[in-house]
C-alpha cells in the first residue's frame, strides 16, 4: 500500500504561472517531508522540505505547504521557468527510528516557453 | 562539495551474467541506499546500509544482493541478471538525524541494460 502519493503524473504550466505539485500520505508517523528534483540521466537532488511543526516553509521561488489534518503537502513554483521542466518526488519521514524515506511516484512538470 | 559516485553511467549485460554495481561516498555518511527507479514506479528501495557490514531489505529486494565493507562503498550485486532488472539504478547515503533520516545525497545513477 503506498504510504506516498502524487496522484498527477504530470503537469504542464506556462512560464512565469505558478506550477503547484501535490502529495498526500497515510502514515501519521510521517513529520518530516521533502521533496526532490530530477532531470532524466541524472541522480534526484534535494529541493526543500518541512517538519511537521511548520506549515510552511519558503526557499526562492520554492514554497511548501503542509496541512498535517489533510495529511496533505504541496509544492509551489513561482514564477515557473522552463529549466524547472523535471520530475518531482515528495518524500516522507517519522522522525523517531532509523527509517528510510518513503517516496511517492513522482510527478512529471513541463515548463513551456 | 558534498559527492557519491557510481561506477558506471551505462552497462549493459547479458541474462544471467552476475553484475556488480558500485557506489561510494566521500561523506563519511553511515547510511547507504539503493534504489532503482523506472517509469510510472518512482523510487523504490531495494536495500539500506546504516553501518559497515550491516544490511536491511527494502521494498523489493529480490534478485539482489548487497555488500558493505567499508564505510564509505555500498555494493549491489545482481547474481544473475534478468531482463526485468533492466533500470536505471541510484545509490544515496545521508547522515543519521537523531535516528530519523534526513536528506539523502543521490549519485547520478546507472542505467543497466539487461539483454
Amino acid at each position: 500500500d503506498q504510504q506516498v502519493k502524487q496522484n498527477s503524473p504530470s503537469l504542464s504550466v506556462q512560464e512565469g504561472r505558478i506550477s503547484i505539485l501535490n502529495c498526500d500520505y497515510t502514515n501519521s508517523m510521517f513529520d518530516y517531508f521533502l521533496w526532490y528534483k530530477k532531470y532524466p540521466a541524472e541522480g534526484p537532488t534535494f529541493l526543500i522540505s518541512i517538519s511537521s511543526i511548520k506549515d510552511k516553509n519558503e526557499d526562492g521561488r520554492f514554497t511548501v505547504f503542509l496541512n498535517k489534518s489533510a495529511k496533505h503537502l504541496s509544492l509551489h513554483i513561482v514564477p515557473s521557468q522552463p529549466g524547472d521542466s523535471a520530475v518531482y518526488f515528495c518524500a516522507a519521514s517519522p522522525s523517531s527510528g532509523n527509517t528510510p524515506l518513503v517516496f511517492g511516484k513522482g510527478t512529471r512538470l513541463s515548463v513551456i516557453a | 562539495d558534498v559527492k557519491v559516485t557510481q561506477s558506471s553511467r551505462y552497462l549493459v549485460k547479458r541474462t544471467g551474467e552476475k553484475v556488480f554495481l558500485e557506489c561510494v561516498q566521500d561523506m563519511d555518511h553511515e547510511n547507504m541506499f539503493w534504489y532503482r527507479q523506472d517509469p510510472g514506479l518512482g523510487l523504490r528501495l531495494i536495500y539500506f546500509s546504516y553501518d559497515v557490514k550491516m544490511k536491511e531489505k527494502g521494498d523489493i529486494p529480490e534478485g539482489y544482493s548487497v555488500s558493505r565493507e567499508k564505510k564509505e562503498r555500498f555494493s549491489l550485486i545482481l547474481e544473475s541478471a534478468s531482463t526485468n532488472q533492466t533500470s536505471m539504478y541510484l545509490c544515496a547515503s545521508s547522515p543519521p538525524y537523531q535516528g530519523f533520516q534526513g536528506e539523502q545525497f543521490f549519485g547520478p545513477g546507472t542505467r543497466l541494460t539487461v539483454l
